[in-house]
Parts: C-alpha cells; structure tokens; sequence
C-alpha cells in the first residue's frame, strides 16, 4: 500500500540554523512522484518541488535542497541557514498510479 | 499567473444541511481533485475526476459526497448531509494536460467548512 511517513511531528530551531525534514515513502510501483508542500499559517498549500523515481540526483534552490534515495525510500528536505518565514507545516507526498498521498506533515518553528 | 480559486474561503453550515464547495481550476488542466484537512491532522485525498468522471476515490468519499463539472470551467464538491466531522479545510487541486495524476498538483487557498 502506498505511504508516506514523516517522523518528526515537530521540529524547532533558531535562526540561521539548518534543519533537515525526513520523509520515507512505500510504493509497489516502479514510477511514481514525490513532492514537498509547504503549509504557512495562513493555511494554503504551496509547492515546493517535484521528483520522479527515475531521476535520484539531488537538487538545490535557493536555501532548499532536497536528498533522494531510492535505496532507503527517503526522500529528505534540507532548509540552510533558517529563517522565521519558513517557519510552516511541511507535507511530503506521493503519487504513483493511484493518487497523491500526504505525509501527516511536520510543523517547523523558526525562532528568531 | 494562473491559479485555481476557491470559493467560499469559509462556510458555516448547520448539520445536515447540504454544502456546495466551488473551484475553478486553472484553465487548461485536465485531472481535478478534492483533499480535505481537519485542523491539524494531515491532508487526505478524497476524489479526482477526469474526462467528467470521477477517476478515484478514496474511502472517505461516501455516498454523502459528490463532484460535477457543471460548466467548462467550475468543479464542485457536495456533501449532501453535513456531519459535526466533516468540518475540516477542503482544498481544491488541478492538474496539467499530457502528464496524468503523476505531477503537479496546482491547489487553490482551500475553503473552510465549519459544521456546527
């Protein structure tokens, strides 16, 4: 069955900080799609990246860098030098054949 | 930028009234879907629909829930007869042509149902 956990319900750090957001994954298909969502306090949910299972390189934006490995299922979010602004819920999810899947989120706190 | 909209942002609605959540996803997308959140829990598939049928569902879409495609531009959910546990965020989503389920989901700002 298609899941997705994310294991750190919450995670608080302080400015500047980098902080790393797990998130593993189970799917019987050979193709299907991870993403990341962020979701502020003002509710909406706002994409931040898309992976397919047969692109495993890495990759970076900005501050956001994102680590892939099929070997371990995981699929892991890294935020360098923190700012308050992304303090936020931040859902990974999965979309194989069937639908698109959510983890339970993991709500970061960025203190000043 | 294109977007997809969601109206109401939030609904009050007494039980067992029935609610209609509108969407109009962004103009050339093809797949359409209905998440739900309750308050901080996490965010649930509920139906995508595409070709003007419903696609998949999951085991939260009972019979109290339906989607249609009245028009070529909006994307309703109706619940028929609300329940104190349907209160949660409902979030629209769209996808792009040519690529299926499998990409991204473009959602709107979600509307809120409280059923009191």
């Amino acid at each position: 069955a298609q899941k997705v956990t994310q294991a750190q319900t919450e995670i608080s750090v302080v400015e500047k900080e980098d902080v790393t957001l797990d998130c593993v994954y189970e799917t019987r298909d050979t193709t299907y799609y991870l993403f990341w969502y962020k979701q502020p306090p003002s509710g909406e949910l706002v994409f931040l990246i898309r992976r397919n299972s047969f692109d495993e390189q890495n990759e970076i934006s900005g501050r956001y860098s994102w680590n892939f490995q099929k070997s371990t299922s995981s699929f892991n979010f890294t935020i360098t030098a923190s700012q308050v602004v992304d303090s936020a819920v931040y859902f990974c999810a999965l979309s194989d054949t069937n639908d698109m899947r959510f983890g339970a989120g993991t709500r970061l706190t960025v203190k000043p | 930028e294109p977007e997809v909209t969601q109206t109401p942002s939030h609904q009050v609605t007494q039980m067992g009234q029935e609610v209609i959540l509108r969407c109009v996803p962004i103009s050339n997308h093809l797949y359409f879907y209905w998440y739900r959140q309750i308050l901080g829990q996490k965010v649930e598939f509920l139906v995508s629909f595409y070709n003007n049928e419903i696609s998949e569902k999951s085991e939260i879409f009972d019979d109290q829930f339906s989607v249609e495609r009245p028009d070529g531009s909006n994307f309703t959910l109706k619940i028929r007869s609300t329940k104190l546990e349907d209160s949660a965020m409902y979030f629209c989503a769209s996808s792009r042509p040519g690529t299926g389920r499998n990409t991204e989901a473009f959602f709107g700002q979600g509307t809120r149902l409280t059923v009191v």
